[in-house]
């Protein structure tokens, strides 16, 4: 079975301070897919990154950037110089990679519990 | 890029009643879509795959006659949640993947939230 923890429940930080979200997945598949997704108050999930188990360099997008770490099965997120509008809750996911016998297990994610981030002025 | 909609986008109902939520893709074909349900404060938790031309594959502890999938299209899904109760009111999401090979390429729909009174 599959299964995500996102041990820090809520974190509060000052605006400009970095911030890192901690994850750690277990599975048992070698292949496999790891997301990081941002909900606001509306609700929507918005997609930030996808990384496949083969791929561990890590990557930076603007103030954002992600950490994986096959070893310790962790794929961290960090937040530099913190905004208020980064001020949401933010999920880690794990997916299989491929469908399994019969498809019906193909693409399901499996969400960490959510971490809530406020960012305060 | 792909999108995928949802209607309606919140729902009030009395006890007893059924609501149906339609889960759309607007410019691929998903012959897999996805519900998941969200309570207040707490994760998202797949319910079931909903599979087209095929009978949905449910989650362990969610009842398929009470949550009815219909996945009648390659751009339409369902979700029907009859006799609704109080303790259903939730958030319920879809997702489609967009590749016919792995699920890398996953998204969302903006949810429909539900209030059963």
């Amino acid at each position: 079975a599959q299964k995500v923890t996102q041990a820090q429940t809520e974190i509060s930080v000052v605006e400009k301070e970095d911030v890192t979200l901690d994850c750690v997945y277990e599975t048992r598949d070698t292949t496999y897919y790891l997301f990081w997704y941002k909900q606001p108050p509306s609700g929507e999930l918005v997609f930030l990154i996808r990384r496949n188990s083969f791929d561990e360099q890590n990557e930076i997008s603007g103030r954002y950037s992600w950490n994986f770490q096959k070893s310790t099965s962790s794929f961290n997120f960090t937040i530099t110089a913190s905004q208020v509008v980064d001020s949401a809750v933010y999920f880690c996911a794990l997916s299989e990679a491929r469908g399994k016998a019969g498809g019906t297990s193909y693409g399901k994610l499996t969400f960490g519990q959510g971490t809530i981030l406020t960012v305060h002025p | 890029g792909a999108v995928v909609s949802q209607h309606p986008s919140w729902v009030i109902c009395k006890s007893g009643t059924s609501v149906k939520i339609e889960c759309r893709s607007l410019d691929f074909q998903a012959t897999t879509m996805f519900w998941y349900r969200q309570f207040p404060k707490q994760s998202l938790m797949l319910m079931a795959t909903s599979n087209e031309g095929s009978k949905a594959t449910y989650e362990q502890g969610v009842e398929k006659d009470k949550f009815l999938i219909n996945h009648a299209s390659l751009t339409l899904s369902t979700l029907t949640v009859t006799s609704a109760h109080p303790e259903d009111s939730s958030f319920y999401i879809c997702s489609a993947p967009t590749s016919g090979r792995a699920s890398y390429e996953q998204y969302f729909g903006p949810g429909t939230r539900l209030t059963v009174t």
